[in-house]
């Protein structure tokens, strides 16, 4: 079964710009996770997604958004970069309950100049 | 609501020697436990959870962890290190709210 993709897996992007990343899960996995991991504050959640609803939210500005598409896939948009954005972003899924266990992409590797 | 604490930001052991990763965490309610081992430039991958049950988790890589109610602790141990064992590992906690919260993460080396 293939696992989690993201893409891009790298990206350069300038200050004020606005980026977009895809994450398919694994197939039957209805849920999926965004994480943001930096140096400083580690692995942080930003929110997660089931059956196109938004389930829970990590305490993130209001420039981070995500949806989820009816097969699934989803993708998080992060508008007006700063420099602190730069991170990998991490996506995960899991089958359905609040407990399973998240399986992970590789991440995007993002980058603000 | 839930925090995980790692004893350790770094770790250092020799070949053949035992691993021991400790996880403390904090939460309002039972909850469900998680070791995932990050390689450079690379996702995390599940090693072990804890559910409910047996207090002896079992996971891959030769790798096992013990929960323990009374310690609010979940430690990770592999009895011989490996070379490829050498990774960042973070412990996390759901608390049946479609997140996991992870500890700081504990950065093993393997000295030959």
């Amino acid at each position: 079964k293939a696992g989690v993709t993201q893409t891009p897996r790298y990206l350069i992007k300038t200050r004020g710009q606005q980026v977009t990343l895809s994450c398919s899960p694994i197939s039957g996995h209805r849920s999926v996770s965004w994480y943001q991991q930096t140096p400083g504050q580690g692995l942080q959640f930003l929110f997660e997604y089931f059956s196109e609803t938004q389930r829970n939210k990590g305490n993130f500005p209001g420039r981070f958004s995500g949806r989820q598409f009816s097969n699934s896939r989803s993708e998080m948009n992060v508008s007006t970069l700063e420099l602190g954005d730069s991170a990998l972003y991490l996506c995960a899924s899991s089958l359905r309950t609040g407990n399973d266990e998240q399986y992970f992409g590789p991440g995007t590797r993002l980058t603000v100049t | 609501a839930q925090s995980v604490t790692q004893l350790g930001s770094h770790v250092s052991v020799s070949e053949g020697a035992l691993v021991l990763l400790r996880c403390n965490y904090s939460s309002s309610v039972p909850p469900y436990l998680f070791w995932y081992v990050q390689y450079p430039n690379q996702g995390l991958q599940l090693l072990l959870k804890y559910t409910t049950g047996a207090t002896l988790v079992k996971g891959i890589n030769g790798f096992e962890a013990e929960f323990k109610k009374s310690e609010t602790s979940f430690h990770l141990t592999k009895p011989s290190a490996h070379m490829s064992d050498a990774a960042e590992y973070f412990c996390a906690v759901s608390e049946n709210d479609y997140k996991l919260s992870f500890g700081a993460g504990t950065t093993v080396t393997v000295r030959a």
